[in-house]
């Protein structure tokens, strides 16, 4: 019964190579986003889509490109990963007309080694 | 922009203490304010939030926060602290038209001793 789902939970990868990570949420949320948490436990908004529609796109490079084939869905998919990519994703979503706060998912952790 | 600054990075208390974390923001208006806490390995979970009317809002777990809209600030406090209560705390501010995403502080690691 988890309101928003993240796969995998942990992803371990070599350089240069490509991974998704998938973003579900059960909620009827309108709006959907990735966040970044760095080492130092900073969280920094990277995307938002509203109803399928990018909304935001933050200074984030080329080779993150997120999909959303329905408002209940939000991927994310990294080309080239390289070292500094290490982090936590958290998935969110929220209404974006009824601003009750975010609902995360359980992060995914991503290591490139 | 808005931005939010949480002064201190880590604090330590003893159990049974009171605790209060500091949170002050910068925007143009009045904002929507939330405080959320994260565990050792887990997800961000929603303690509390503030859009208007009573500056002093109840959250879960023994928690509220004061908003001072003079101060520009959101700190949190709880009046007894349990060793459970280990854990980052972040606040975090959005705009009241909810067109702007969560920005959140860098949070503050609180260690709760015996």
């Amino acid at each position: 019964d988890t309101a928003v789902s993240q796969t995998p939970k942990y992803l371990v990868t070599q350089m240069g190579n490509d991974k998704s990570i998938k973003c579900e949420q059960n909620l009827g949320h309108d709006t959907m986003y990735w966040y970044k948490q760095d080492s130092k436990k900073f969280l920094k908004i990277m995307f938002s889509y509203n109803n399928k529609e990018l909304i935001i796109n933050e200074t984030v490079p080329n080779r993150f490109s997120p999909k959303s084939p329905d408002k209940a869905h939000l991927n994310l998919h990294i080309n080239s990963l390289e070292l500094g990519d290490s982090a936590v994703y958290f998935c969110a979503s929220s209404l974006l007309t009824v601003s009750y706060g975010y609902t995360f998912g359980s992060g995914t952790r991503l290591t490139v080694v | 922009a808005q931005s939010v600054t949480q002064p201190d990075i880590h604090i330590t208390v003893s159990e049974g203490a009171s605790l209060e974390l500091r949170c002050n923001y910068s925007y143009g208006a009045t904002p929507y304010l939330f405080w959320y806490v994260q565990y050792p390995g887990q997800h961000l979970q929603l303690l509390l939030k503030y859009f208007s009317g009573d500056p002093l809002v109840k959250g879960i777990k023994g928690f509220e926060a004061e908003f001072i809209k003079s101060k520009f600030s959101f700190n949190l406090r709880k009046p007894s602290v349990q060793w459970s209560d280990t854990a980052e705390y972040f606040c975090a501010v959005m705009s009241n038209s909810g067109n702007t995403p969560l920005v959140f502080g860098k949070g503050t690691r609180l260690s709760v001793i015996a």
